[in-house]
């Protein structure tokens, strides 16, 4: 099973549609979560941490089940912009020195 | 955002040859990553380092590879023997604050291409 897994896409959607991207992580003393977007050959850019309470950022929600192992990125009212690959992020083990990013779900959004 | 800057933004070297990449991180922060990413392929986890030691290291991080901190601000990753599949983008991070589990940001990285 690998470490941390998503569903690659790609996700085609319109403007304006509601897109939900899942994730899933192997390592049950995992400590911190991240959703991160990636441009074309750019850096990986923080969108939002994810928190055992969830955590929403605009049109942006985040959850966290750590009994499942899994979570989730929910984007509202989707944005031309927001076209991008969202990338699943999980530091490994409790000192955090390891981060291991999951393949990326590619997402199109179209007018 | 905090800036984290990376020297140089690509770099053309034959295969053999020594390369070194350089990461400014966060002024006086002590912990910084190094990762790679294949064209086309996810990012890998390559190597931690606090306080001037490594902390962690994936199996790819092998002894052609290394990681110093030269001086107080930068610090450089070290391939010593470049292969065709060396070629890759290589990105240094640190995290936000004083906690290593923090989020990270990027630096805007290094395109190594090996011939």
């Amino acid at each position: 099973r690998k470490e941390v897994e998503q569903d690659p896409g790609p996700f085609n959607v319109p403007e304006g549609a509601t897109v939900a991207f899942n994730c899933t992580y192997s390592n049950s003393a995992s400590q911190s979560f991240f959703w991160y977007r990636q441009d074309c050959r750019k850096e990986p850019k923080l969108l939002m941490s994810v928190y055992s309470s969830g955590n929403e950022d605009g049109r942006f929600t985040a959850q966290l089940n750590r009994a499942s192992q899994y979570i989730s990125l929910l984007i509202r009212d989707s944005k031309l912009s927001d076209s991008a690959t969202y990338l699943c992020v999980v530091n490994k083990g409790t000192g955090g020195f390891k981060t291991i990013f999951g393949a990326g779900t590619r997402l199109f959004v179209k007018a | 955002e905090p800036e984290v800057t990376q020297t140089p933004s690509h770099q053309v070297t034959q295969m053999g040859q020594e390369v070194i990449l350089r990461c400014v991180p966060i002024s006086n922060h002590l912990y910084f990553y190094w990762y790679r990413q294949i064209l086309g392929q996810k990012v890998e986890f390559l190597v931690s380092f606090y306080n001037n030691e490594i902390s962690e290291k994936s199996e790819i991080f092998d002894d052609q590879f290394s990681v110093e901190r030269p001086d107080g601000s930068n610090f450089t990753l070290k391939i010593r023997s470049t292969k065709l599949e060396d070629s890759a983008m290589y990105f240094c991070a640190t995290p936000r604050g004083t906690r290593v589990d923090n989020e990270q940001f990027f630096g805007p990285g290094t395109r190594l291409t090996v011939l």
